[in-house]
């Protein structure tokens, strides 16, 4: 059974480096055609795709948010991390982890429950 | 930048049947965009439905169904039940696998 679960500050400060880890179990970010997938969503908006890494290091970032974000793995560990630099309050927001499975064609199918980011002096 | 718009909002009777469509700001849609679609109701995180255009995911109802209408990119739900009372989000995946969220659609059964 495949889980995904995010973590990381609850509360950051504007200008501030956001970091966060997707830790997930249930299959192996070495196999061939497999990603990790990271979603954000703001209070009462819609939801928006900001970058995914694959079993091979490939990664792709949404172009708009491209120069502060930065998506890594740690295979040993079943971990994904999405850094986010220059934090300021329009990206708070719920962010979500999400797998993407060999030959779905960049779709996501299992989500991770999301963690609420709050970007506040 | 890419705009995918989608129908701010949807009503259907129960046992009606909906069509939901997913565009873009400039451009038609076709398969090549690998459309996929979610479902999410408040507070949850969202539900795969379909993808690679017309796929539904592992359990979904065979009353959800993707395809291409004309040059959007549509979901279609058949004889809706009050529970798939939800927003809906569509993504399209651009060159090289990026993707991008739709507007999301918020769908009422009543």
């Amino acid at each position: 059974q495949i889980t995904l679960k995010e973590s990381g500050p609850t509360l950051v400060k504007p200008t501030q480096t956001l970091t966060l880890t997707c830790t997930f179990s249930g299959f192996s970010l070495s196999t061939s055609g497999v990603g990790v997938g990271w979603i954000r969503q703001p209070p009462g908006k819609a939801l928006e795709w900001l970058a995914l890494i694959y079993w091979d290091d490939d990664k792709r970032y949404s172009p708009s948010l491209k120069s502060r974000l930065t998506i890594t793995k740690d295979t040993s560990k079943n971990q994904v991390v999405l850094t986010m630099t220059n934090m300021d309050p329009v990206d708070t927001a719920t962010y979500f982890c999400a797998h993407s499975p060999y030959n779905w064609n960049y779709a996501l199918d299992y989500w991770g429950q999301g963690t609420l980011v709050t970007v506040s002096s | 930048q890419t705009v995918v718009t989608q129908e701010p909002s949807f009503s259907v009777s129960p046992g009606g049947t909906v069509t939901l469509t997913c565009g873009l700001s400039s451009g038609s849609v076709s398969t090549s965009y690998y459309p996929s679609w979610y479902q999410q109701t408040p507070g949850q995180a969202p539900r795969t439905l379909i993808y690679s255009t017309n796929t539904r995911s592992s359990g979904v109802p065979d009353r959800f169904s993707g395809s291409i209408l004309g040059n959007k990119a549509a979901l279609t739900i058949t004889g809706a039940q009050a529970d798939d009372e939800s927003d809906y989000y569509c993504v399209l995946y651009m060159g090289s696998g990026i993707g991008v969220f739709g507007t999301g659609t918020k769908v009422t059964v009543l």
